[in-house]
């Protein structure tokens, strides 16, 4: 069974505040990491899927990086906002099977950003 | 209109009663999962399809059983429900042959479903 490991389990930051967070996958084997955004009472949302070594993607103020060497990726939020408030979920995907094996997904970090 | 519609939305029952979760897509993607979501246990796969052909069991496919009677609709069924599946189900949708999507998921609103 593939572990996918989200930390920190939830954090609370001040208005204004940059924070970042991790999600550690396994490193062999690896196809993509993708990073969803699920805000209370809506559904999961894409945010970035990434596919190579060193990738980074950046949408407004919110960016990731991917190591698939050491198995991790952060996402980084600068400037917190109140609408940033939400669960945000990594999952995995393996090539194993040649890809025919659905994401993996963390348990999430929830975040709560206080105005 | 939503790309990916659930019926019902909300549904209470009762023990031992035989209950469906219905989704329906207009993505005309390949591969559709159920998921449900428990507080503090994120998302977790019950079962998975990738073509009307395919059924895979999830991590967590006990005590549920699933159709696929198109590419458009992907049905989960709860034989004789019981109140630990008291829960909030999600179907989404992927698509592998969408290049540079690497199979992102697209969810539907969720259905919530009590068991007493």
């Amino acid at each position: 069974i593939l572990n996918v490991e989200q930390s920190p389990q939830s954090l609370h930051v001040q208005e204004g505040d940059s924070t970042n967070f991790t999600c550690s996958f396994p490193s062999s084997n690896f196809y993509a990491l993708h990073w969803y955004r699920w805000e209370t009472a809506k559904s999961p949302e894409a945010l970035f899927v990434m596919t190579l070594n060193g990738d980074e993607k950046k949408k407004g103020r919110i960016s990731a990086t991917l190591n698939t060497k050491e198995g991790y990726s952060y996402l980084y939020i600068k400037g917190s906002q109140p609408e940033d408030s939400a669960t945000y979920l990594c999952a995995f995907k393996t090539m194993a099977n040649s890809g025919n094996t659905p994401l993996v997904f963390g348990k999430g970090t929830r975040l709560s950003v206080i105005a | 209109d939503a790309d990916v519609t659930q019926t019902p939305r909300n549904r209470i029952t009762k023990t031992g009663k035989r209950i469906m979760l219905e989704c329906s897509q207009t993505k005309g993607h390949d591969r559709m999962y159920w998921y449900r979501q428990d507080p503090g246990l994120g998302l977790r796969l019950i079962y998975y399809s990738f073509d009307v052909k395919d059924i895979n069991k999830g991590e967590i496919s006990d005590g549920y059983s699933v159709s696929r009677q198109a590419q458009a609709k992907f049905s989960l069924s709860l034989e004789s429900a019981i109140p630990n599946q008291t829960a909030l189900y999600f179907c989404a949708t992927s698509d592998l042959g969408v290049a540079g999507e690497r199979e992102t998921q697209y969810f539907g609103p969720g259905t919530r479903l009590l068991v007493l």
